[in-house]
């Protein structure tokens, strides 16, 4: 099946520098990936929707100069946390779709990366 | 985006059935009704969705009310390795995305 890798599984990072996620998909093209952030014993929340080679469309109440979003290719978006900070903590995951696929299709999910701001 | 209603939490043992239940009520007659599941410190999984009739695969079955007001997400027999979040989501024609509610932790003992 489609394969969506998530790198890092994990990053711990000082207060103030920057962090970034990449988010492939393994063999198949996406047009279209997701990124969610979700605190422990939370669900999932969408953050942003990324379409490559156009800018992303962040849903309300996120950052856009926080989480820079880059979907340069198919097969690859990147998510940068900008100047995190300890309320940044949280564990982000991509997902993505087929190319042209109907929106009853099913979304594959990355494996998550857990990001701690000390 | 159309919502929907799950239990907090379940119980189960295992090689027992499970009927995890999703109410939408306000469900759309273009909306798809998506199940996921998530395990501990992983991404979330597709399970199975369907829109109208009831489906069946590998996993699991997912039944489907009449009126599409509710569904039910059915693992006929449950393992250990089934014990997860599982969320219900329904998926406007419109849009790509899901949005997920608060699912429901499904804990399966031996």
């Amino acid at each position: 099946g489609a394969v969506v890798s998530q790198h890092p599984s994990w990053v711990i990072c000082k207060s103030g520098t920057s962090v970034k996620i990449e988010c492939r998909s393994l063999d198949f093209q996406a047009t279209t990936m997701f990124w969610y952030r979700q605190f422990p014993k939370q669900s999932l929340m969408l953050m942003a929707t990324s379409n490559e080679g156009s800018k992303a469309t962040y849903e309300q109440g996120v950052e856009k100069d926080k989480f820079l979003i880059n979907h340069a290719s198919l097969t690859l978006s990147t998510l940068t946390v900008t100047s995190a900070h300890p309320e940044d903590s949280s564990f982000y995951i991509c997902s993505a779709s087929f190319r042209g696929s109907v929106t009853n299709e099913k979304l594959f999910f990355g494996s998550g990366t857990q990001l701690s701001v000390l | 985006d159309a919502k929907t209603t799950q239990p907090n939490s379940m119980e189960s043992n295992e090689e027992e059935p499970v009927h995890l239940p999703c109410n939408h009520s306000t469900i759309s007659g273009t909306d798809y009704i998506h199940w996921y599941r998530q395990l501990p410190s992983q991404g979330p999984e597709y399970v199975i969705h369907g829109l109208t009739s009831n489906v069946n695969n590998r996993m699991a079955s997912l039944a489907i009310a009449e009126d599409r007001k509710s569904s039910t997400l059915i693992l006929h027999r449950a393992t250990l390795r089934d014990a997860a979040v599982y969320y219900c989501i329904l998926r406007d024609v419109g849009t790509d995305k899901l949005i997920f509610g608060t699912g429901t932790r499904l804990q399966v003992f031996p």
